[in-house]
């Protein structure tokens, strides 16, 4: 399956650790976007890259919040210090290159975060 | 800004037709998505609305009227696994994939 990944499915952790959560995106998809979902709500924006470039922050991204495309490929989203708030579903999607629109994003199953 | 309205929840049986609605308020329109999503699992692309009119793709149809800022999603011939949330999603902006979510319709089918 070539589809859009995340790992870890799921992650505990307490208060005041860090977290790491990777992205590989369908490969020809050249934009790449992480969403926060909680629960009985629709996915959040958080953020999205062309490329390596990241073009676009949400207010919902605080400082403790941080993304990286280093080579345009897979991207990782970083939440320091986390806060019982940032329990969530963090998504990831892709989409086709830039100039071809057709309102679909593919989605990758998320990594859950439970902050206790 | 943008926000998006859609009922929170609709319950119907087996075989029956549902409408979803989705109303939307944007500084600029772009077409309107639909997602579903199982619980659990990854949102998917069901369908996206640029111009006007009916689009129909199997037992799933979507509506739009641009001059009403509104659309529906019709799921027909409800089958069981069609119970999962469904969320309407504008474009933030002209230029690539990025979307607003509506907070979504949760649809319960039953036998």
């Amino acid at each position: 399956d070539t589809g859009v990944s995340q790992n870890p499915r799921h992650k505990i952790t307490k208060r005041g650790q860090n977290v790491t959560f990777r992205c590989d995106p369908i490969s020809e998809h050249n934009r790449l976007y992480w969403y926060r979902q909680t629960l009985g709500q629709g996915p959040e924006f958080l953020t999205y890259f062309q490329n390596e470039a990241q073009l676009e922050k949400s207010r919902l991204l605080s400082d403790r919040f941080s993304a990286e495309r280093p080579k345009g490929s897979f991207s990782t989203l970083e939440i320091q210090r986390t806060e019982q708030g940032d329990s969530a579903m963090y998504l990831c999607a892709s989409s086709l290159p830039s100039g071809v629109y057709t309102g679909e994003l593919f989605f990758g199953e998320g990594s859950r975060l439970t902050v206790l | 800004g943008q926000s998006l309205e859609q009922p929170s929840e609709v319950t119907a049986v087996e075989g029956a037709i549902v409408q979803i609605n989705c109303t939307y308020q944007t500084s600029g329109f772009y077409g309107l998505s639909w997602y579903q999503q199982h619980d659990g699992g990854a949102p998917t692309f069901l369908s996206y609305n640029a111009l006007d009119g009916l689009e129909e793709t199997g037992r799933f149809s979507s509506f739009l009227s641009r001059s009403d800022s509104y659309g529906y999603l019709l799921l027909q011939e409800l089958q069981m696994k069609d119970s999962a949330s469904y969320f309407c999603a504008v474009p933030r902006g002209a230029a690539g994939n990025k979307l607003t979510f509506g907070g979504g319709t949760r649809v319960l089918v039953k036998p």
